[in-house]
């Protein structure tokens, strides 16, 4: 693994289910993100982790859920899955103490029907 | 909201250099311009960030004008892999316990053979 990797790539979920994005980093960074990108609003902050063990919440935070139980790894849930929540999911990475670079995932598709 | 303004889109000839400008200003003393690209269906990518000084990488060079209200992003050498949306963003070097990066619309920049 070099940088982020993220799983699925793509899904297609019926509503009102359950299902957890996957984000993994190996650059040991301590500050993992979760952003959501759709057609004319950009990208939007979800939910952040500023270092294993943490997390909070970002601009658009309801209906999902983060974890960071270790510093490689901050999974993304989506409890109950509304059509609302289709959008592309991009996890980043980045070391607060080196600036603001952020070393981003190739994303994952969903889409909630 | 985004504190910087960029043209929504600009065309380049191939081999060519790209001269992406941004306005910044209400930009604070402490903060930095980071600039991003994203090329189509991909995680956003780091390219360059500055102070007050010009900065030059291995992919481009950023141009901050004194006053530190305005900037631009050169590609010396533009190819069509380039094309992409660049987006202009400024923060401070550590952003806090959330440390996103706040996405405006960017500028669509279309290389052509």
């Amino acid at each position: 693994i070099a940088g982020i990797t993220q799983a699925p790539t793509s899904q297609i979920l019926a509503a009102g289910r359950r299902m957890t994005l996957r984000c993994t980093q190996d650059m040991r960074h301590n500050a993992m993100y979760w952003y959501r990108q759709d057609l004319g609003l950009g990208l939007r902050l979800i939910h952040y982790s500023n270092t294993a063990g943490t997390t909070g919440k970002g601009e658009v935070p309801d209906g999902y859920s983060v974890s960071r139980a270790n510093t490689d790894d901050f999974p993304l849930t989506l409890a109950s899955a509304v059509p609302s929540q289709t959008s592309v999911y991009f996890c980043a990475s980045s070391e607060p103490s080196r600036g603001a670079e952020q070393f981003f995932g190739p994303g994952t598709r969903l889409t909630v029907l | 909201d985004a504190k910087t303004t960029q043209p929504p889109s600009m065309d380049c000839a191939e081999g060519r250099a790209a001269n992406l400008p941004c306005n910044h200003s209400t930009i604070s003393g402490n903060e930095y311009v980071y600039w991003y690209r994203q090329i189509h269906s991909q995680g956003p990518q780091y390219i360059i960030h500055g102070l007050k000084n010009n900065e030059t990488n291995e992919m481009a060079s950023l141009i901050i004008t004194e006053d530190r209200k305005s900037s631009t992003l050169i590609l010396p050498h533009a190819t069509l892999r380039d094309t992409a949306v660049y987006y202009c963003i400024v923060r401070v070097f550590y952003g806090g316990s959330q440390g996103n990066l706040i996405f405006g619309k960017g500028t669509k920049l279309s290389v052509k053979p």
